[in-house]
């Protein structure tokens, strides 16, 4: 089992609709990431989380640390925000790395 | 501008020749890491530099190699490269010292072998 779960991991929306992509994890972190992926692999990041919620534009991030789970949201879909966003943990304690999700391949329909 | 760039964005190459990915970063972060990311699949952590301290993951195939000649360069060289190398590789860095753990990602060097 991956340590890092993400679905779905194909979506297709209209245009208007919200959206929410889900994220969860098996071991303890000390922050997770919220990353998008454009067609041609530039990654962008999103959101570092901790605790609680974070809003940019219509981006929202959430995460439940007793529950191990985040939920990333988009409000009013773009067809530009057609690309696969990735879930990614950093371990509780280390001082390395990324622990990636496969990713959320989303799809917005004008 | 872009902070962490990396050359070139395609590269080609033939099967068993060396090929060397270069990135840059603008952000005088002290960590620099390199990924392969294979279609479909979530980017695989290679190796990083603390500083000038590598630091090697345990399953990277010894056909990988990094430098970092100084703060703002890191190259990932692939010795003999195999048709199951070819995958997006991408750079990132962070700055331990803030604290803040963001990785600042480049655009990837997108490698296909012939």
């Amino acid at each position: 089992k991956n340590e890092v779960e993400q679905s779905p991991q194909n979506l297709t929306a209209q245009e208007g609709e919200f959206i929410t992509i889900n994220c969860s994890y098996s071991v303890g972190i000390s922050a997770l990431h919220w990353l998008q992926q454009h067609p041609g692999g530039g990654i962008v990041s999103l959101f570092m989380l901790s605790s609680g919620k974070k809003k940019h534009g219509r981006l929202i991030a959430t995460i439940n640390i007793q529950e191990k789970h985040s939920s990333l949201h988009i409000t009013a879909s773009h067809p530009r925000d057609s690309a696969v966003y990735i879930c990614a943990v950093r371990r509780g304690g280390s001082q390395g790395n990324l622990i990636f999700g496969k990713g959320t391949k989303l799809s917005v329909k004008p | 501008d872009a902070m962490v760039i990396q050359n070139p964005r395609y590269q080609v190459t033939q099967f068993g020749k060396p090929v060397t990915l270069s990135c840059s970063q603008t952000l005088n972060h002290n960590v620099m890491y390199w990924y392969q990311q294979k279609s479909s699949q979530a980017p695989k952590l290679l190796f990083h530099y603390y500083d000038k301290d590598f630091n090697n993951e345990a399953d990277t195939p010894d056909n990988f190699q990094s430098r970092r000649p100084n703060t703002s360069f890191c190259f990932l060289d692939i010795r003999s490269p195999g048709l199951g190398d070819a995958a997006m590789y991408l750079c990132a860095t962070s700055s331990r010292e803030t604290g803040s753990n963001i990785q600042y990602f480049g655009a990837g060097t997108r490698l296909s072998v012939l």
